[in-house]
């Protein structure tokens, strides 16, 4: 499965919109792009999961351009309880093997 | 649904000594993970079930470690012998299909070992 690059750390404050990019260069055309977010002490929940262009639910966005190399959340207006680690991943529907999570984006979101 | 449980929540045990984690998947799930959490190595995926039969036991770190699942509403990670290097948050995660990739997580086994 293809390895996925994020960055380790963000800093944003409350209101602000929050953009973390993946990239995922080897992703094949089985794999789908998966985020999931981490509060400490919790095992990691789902957040959103695309295949291609944009996704969006209530809770954040998951923008993929054409060549899929890459995929950015999108966390609109954030508050200081979405300071977590977010984990992306590259996952394949016809096995759930090999599945890693990887370090993760910790953000941090301040007053 | 009361979502996935695990137990014990906390765990402290000595060097040597047996441990066996605890889970109940979400009613209805056909898939089950056990994943284990260090600071070192990150979140690991262990061994997944698929209807109660183990499909991929790759990540299992060594022969001391087994996990099974002997019905739909229970599964066990036993490590015997424990060993210092296995204190990890210990999750178990469910999922109704793998089309879905969405894994309902529990809320963790942190293990201690002395």
């Amino acid at each position: 499965l293809a390895k996925t690059t994020q960055p380790i750390s963000m800093d944003s404050y409350e209101g602000q919109e929050v953009n973390i990019t993946c990239s995922h260069n080897n992703i094949a055309t089985n794999d789908y792009i998966t985020w999931y977010q981490q509060f400490p002490s919790q095992g990691p929940r789902f957040i959103i999961q695309g295949y291609k262009t944009k996704v969006t639910n209530e809770v954040a966005s998951l923008f993929i351009p054409a060549d899929r190399k890459s995929s950015t959340l999108s966390l609109p207006r954030v508050s200081l309880s979405d300071t977590a680690v977010y984990y992306c991943l590259v996952l394949r529907r016809s096995s759930a093997s090999k599945i890693i999570f990887g370090s993760g984006t910790r953000l941090s979101i301040r007053p | 649904d009361a979502g996935v449980i695990q137990s014990p929540r906390h765990e402290v045990t000595e060097m040597g000594q047996e441990v066996t984690l605890r889970c109940k998947p979400i009613s209805g799930h056909d898939y089950l993970f056990w994943y284990r959490q260090t600071m070192m190595r990150g979140l690991e995926l262990l061994i997944y079930f698929n209807n109660n039969v183990p499909i991929d036991d790759s990540g299992m770190p060594e022969d001391r470690f087994s996990a099974k699942m002997p019905n739909a509403s229970f599964s066990t990670l036993k490590i015997q012998p424990s060993e210092p290097r296995d204190s990890a948050v210990y999750f178990c995660a469910s999922s109704l299909d793998w089309t879905a990739n969405e894994q309902f997580f529990g809320p963790g086994t942190r293990l201690t070992v002395l």
